[in-house]
């Protein structure tokens, strides 16, 4: 079975903080995303990545950025956390296979706070 | 006009009927499609996937595909207060692998 681990389920933060969300796969998957999921605003795309070192932006990239040194590690980071980051984050990876877009394996979500 | 549209719901059935949770897309050049199980708090769970008209059937799932009328359901047969959750729906579109996800429908199954 697919794996995807989150470092936290929930997390505190004070605003104007920098923050890290660690997500690790043990898949062996090209792809990687994060999501961050609103009430009634369903699921948005952050970031993602296609292979090591690779990143493109999403649809909300705004305060964010991202970083993959290694295939199985995608990492979150909220440069400076506001109030209007508190959400639920959420990290998913799939395979890549030419010519078909595969399906995404989540993990459990982080929960960020920020005060 | 979103990318992807659902019935927020919530949607209530007995227990033991057949829940029908439908969804429609605007790409027509959408390829995959995916339903998701979500449970509150949870993350959410693939259930389902489909690429080609017709039906697919798993256990006491169904998901129809209909890409002429872009539109994709999902069947729940007999079902059970466990199935009360959120269903997603997701349409693999544009490039790079990824989907696009609908707000989902809320289900509540009725004891």
């Amino acid at each position: 079975d697919v794996k995807v681990t989150q470092s936290s389920r929930y997390l505190v933060k004070r605003t104007g903080e920098k923050v890290f969300l660690e997500c690790v796969q043990d898949m062996d998957h090209e792809n990687m995303f994060w999501y961050r999921q609103d009430p009634g605003l369903g699921l948005r795309l952050i970031y993602f990545s296609y292979d090591v070192k690779m990143k493109e932006k999403g649809d909300i990239p705004e305060g964010y950025s991202v970083s993959r040194e290694k295939k199985e590690r995608f990492s979150l980071i909220l440069e400076s956390a506001s109030t209007n980051q508190t959400s639920m984050y959420l990290c998913a990876s799939s395979p890549r296979t030419s010519g078909s877009y595969n399906e995404q394996f989540f993990g459990p979500g982080t929960r960020l706070t920020v005060l | 006009q979103k990318e992807v549209e659902q019935n927020s719901g919530p949607l209530s059935v007995p227990e033991g009927a057949i829940a029908s949770l439908n969804c429609t897309y605007s790409d027509r050049g959408s390829q995959s499609f995916f339903w998701y199980r979500q449970y509150s708090g949870k993350s959410p769970e693939l259930i389902m996937s489909i690429y080609s008209n017709g039906d697919k059937e798993d256990g006491r799932f169904t998901a129809q595909l209909n890409k002429a009328s872009q539109y994709v359901s999902l069947l729940i047969r007999d079902s059970q207060p466990s199935d009360s959750a959120t269903y997603l729906c997701a349409v693999g579109t544009g490039g790079y692998q990824k989907v696009t996800f609908g707000t989902g429908t809320k289900l509540q199954v009725i004891p």
